[in-house]
């Protein structure tokens, strides 16, 4: 599969656990996005990669959210201390930007988290 | 900001029947338009991107066009059929950033009835 891919599936914790995800992005793809999206809402932007430099980070990333891309290839999301609100399907997007352009993103099926 | 906005927000057809989705944005500086499909619990995927220089794509049964001065966007689905049953959403990278981020209407969910 040449895809994006994201695991796991599927999450269900407790409020005030710590959860991480993972996003494989597709392989020559340089650019790397999270997104969230709460039901009924198109996605929200949270944060990007270029290679392994995080460039950029929405305000809707508060300090219990951390990503990472250590080597500019696979991607890890950690929200610590889980509150209801991050209930969410959490999407995972590459990209190869050429020089001087955007490029067309492609998606991964997501994370769905729910916080009880 | 840039805010993206999608009507209807729902949409109920008999097969066959062609149809067009609806996409307007605030800030005609963009990069790129993006149309996307979404399956219920799924992730999104790609139908058509279009370059801010461009004024039309099609794909199939699928024709986006463009309208940069206007803020609008349509996204025309020819003959549906039941399959094509999704949310369909609708994307622009700002002018204002070249972070390549997409901002995302709030989608129109398509029933095509058999």
């Amino acid at each position: 599969d040449t895809g994006v891919s994201q695991n796991p599936r599927h999450k269900i914790t407790k409020r005030g656990q710590n959860v991480t995800f993972r996003c494989d992005p597709i392989s020559e793809h340089n650019r790397l996005y999270w997104y969230r999206q709460t039901l009924g809402q198109g996605p929200e932007f949270l944060t990007y990669f270029q290679n392994e430099a995080q460039l950029e980070k929405s305000r809707l990333l508060s300090d219990r959210f951390s990503a990472e891309r250590p080597k500019g290839s696979f991607s890890t999301l950690e929200i610590q201390r889980t509150e209801q609100g991050d209930s969410a399907m959490y999407l995972c997007a590459s990209s190869l930007r050429p020089s001087g352009e955007t490029a067309e993103q492609f998606f991964g099926p997501g994370t769905r988290l729910t916080v009880l | 900001k840039q805010e993206v906005t999608q009507i209807p927000a729902a949409l109920s057809v008999p097969e066959g029947e062609n149809l067009v989705l609806n996409c307007s944005f605030t800030d005609s500086a963009i990069y790129n338009l993006q149309w996307f499909r979404q399956d219920p619990g799924k992730g999104l995927t790609s139908l058509l991107l279009i370059q801010s220089s461009q004024r039309e794509q099609t794909s199939g049964r699928l024709n986006a066009s463009l309208d940069k001065s206007s803020g609008r966007s349509t996204l025309y689905i020819a003959a549906s059929q039941p399959g094509d049953s999704a949310t369909y959403l609708c994307a622009v990278i700002g002018g204002s950033s070249n972070t390549g981020k997409l901002i995302f209407g709030q989608g129109t969910t398509l029933q095509v009835k058999p």
